[in-house]
């Protein structure tokens, strides 16, 4: 069975700085795909980015990037330029690709809850 | 265009009552996904629907919960006989077709007194 692991249940960093976020994750699939999601106070799960394991190219979006190391089975998410708004928990998922069949559902860590300071 | 959308926002109920939770997935988008987020967990699946037909409902913790898609649009998940432990927040995303990327709704935080 698939499992993701966050080893980190609290981060914090300062306004306009860079922050690391860890993710480990453990799998016989070669094809698959892996998520960061946004949970801010509101509630609201938010995508942040998504990296199919087959692109060797790390994925971007803006001031969020991967750095994907399918060997080690490790996808961590790194924010530039850190913002207030960036306040969040910070989950990491994975899901089985299109020809696993009927198993579509995200298989999810425990999060990180990372706070920005002024 | 509108999002995932989820009603009630919160819900407080009774042991042993039955409650419904709504969700109404965005437009075009055919798979529909339930999962439970306890506090301070990440998200547990529940169900998934592929269309009408619940293509997998292992996540279902027990017969207590039951989940419908109609017309393969809004879905409604319905749990008899609440108790306690089913306080959560109860998150729908939908996706187009098998597309990859799951789109959430805002929750619905069920407390069950």
């Amino acid at each position: 069975a698939q499992t993701v692991t966050q080893s980190q249940p609290e981060m914090s960093v300062q306004e306009a700085e860079t922050v690391t976020l860890s993710c480990t994750y453990d799998t016989s699939e070669n094809n698959y795909y892996l998520f960061w999601y946004k949970q801010p106070p509101s509630r609201q799960m938010i995508l942040v980015i998504r990296q199919e394991a087959y692109k060797q190219q790390n994925a971007t979006e803006n001031r969020f990037s991967v750095n994907f190391q399918k060997a080690a089975k490790s996808f961590s998410l790194k924010i530039s330029d850190s913002q207030l708004g960036d306040t969040a928990m910070y989950f990491c998922a994975f899901m089985r690709p299109p020809n696993a069949g009927n198993n579509r559902k995200l298989i999810w860590g425990l999060g990180t809850s990372l706070a920005v300071n002024p | 265009g509108a999002g995932v959308s989820q009603t009630p926002s919160n819900k407080v109920t009774e042991k042993g009552k039955y409650v419904e939770l709504r969700c109404d997935p965005i437009s075009g988008h055919t798979a529909l996904y339930w999962y439970r987020q306890s506090l301070g967990q990440g998200p547990e699946f529940l169900i998934y629907f592929q269309g009408t037909g619940a293509a997998d409902d292992s996540g279902l913790p027990n017969d207590r919960f039951f989940a419908v898609r109609p017309e393969g649009s809004v879905s409604t998940l319905k749990i008899q006989r609440t108790e306690r432990g089913d306080s959560a927040v109860y998150l729908c995303a939908s996706s187009l077709n098998l597309g990859t990327t799951q789109y959430f709704g805002p929750g619905t935080r069920l407390l069950v007194l």
